[in-house]
């Protein structure tokens, strides 16, 4: 079983739609959680991080369940500009302190 | 632009031939990674580097090896390559036990191996 796993999508929706990426993960001990973000054949970019009370940033809304080891990230009003992937992240200090990644939510935002 | 410089951009190798990637990063960061990136898969973590001088395997490390220069610098060689280590590899680098996930990466390479 991977320690992070997402629907690869693809999701394609029209502009103005909400639209909502789902993430588990398998290590109780995950500290700390991320979404990153990653155009084609780019790098990826931090877009957010998650905390358990939930948080916003502008359009963007996450959210952390531990009891469920679960995360979320909500967009609404969705732009041709948000097309990319989205990478579920956890991190394990008790592995010296890395990053895993999930394999990646690819959206395409249409007109 | 400060950030984290990686080079070749491409790359060619015929199995069996050697190779080094190069990274370098100017943000001072204590903590350097490569990763690996292969569709359906993510990015897999080869090797890392939790401050100068000291390395450690990450999940996929059989096939590479990897050389902390510096604070600056963190280098992935591979000694055979082998088709399946077609892939694209990204270096990235972070100040180190934080939980804030400022990891910072570079462009990546983009290695075939024919």
């Amino acid at each position: 079983r991977k320690e992070v796993e997402q629907d690869p999508g693809p999701f394609n929706v029209p502009e103005g739609a909400t639209v909502a990426f789902n993430c588990t993960y398998s290590n109780s001990a995950s500290q700390s959680f991320f979404w990153y973000r990653q155009d084609c054949r780019k790098e990826p970019k931090l877009l957010m991080s998650v905390y358990s009370s939930g948080n916003e940033d502008g359009r963007f809304t996450a959210q952390l369940n531990r009891a469920s080891q679960y995360i979320s990230l909500l967009i609404r009003d969705s732009k041709l500009s948000d097309s990319a992937t989205y990478l579920c992240v956890v991190y394990l200090y008790n592995q010296g302190g890395k990053l895993i990644f999930g394999q990646g939510t690819e959206l395409s935002v249409k007109p | 632009n400060a950030g984290v410089t990686q080079t070749p951009k491409f790359q060619v190798l015929k199995t069996g031939q050697s190779m080094t990637l190069q990274c370098a990063q100017d943000m001072n960061h204590n903590s350097m990674y490569w990763y690996r990136q292969d569709p359906g898969m993510g990015l897999r973590l080869i090797y890392y580097s939790a401050s100068e001088g000291t390395t450690d395997k990450g999940e996929v490390p059989n096939g590479y090896n990897v050389s902390r220069l510096n604070k600056r610098e963190f280098s992935l060689r591979l000694e055979s390559a082998a088709p399946s280590q077609t892939s694209v590899y990204f270096c990235a680098s972070s100040e180190g036990g934080t939980a804030t996930g400022g990891y910072t990466f570079g462009s990546g390479t983009r290695l075939t191996v024919v």
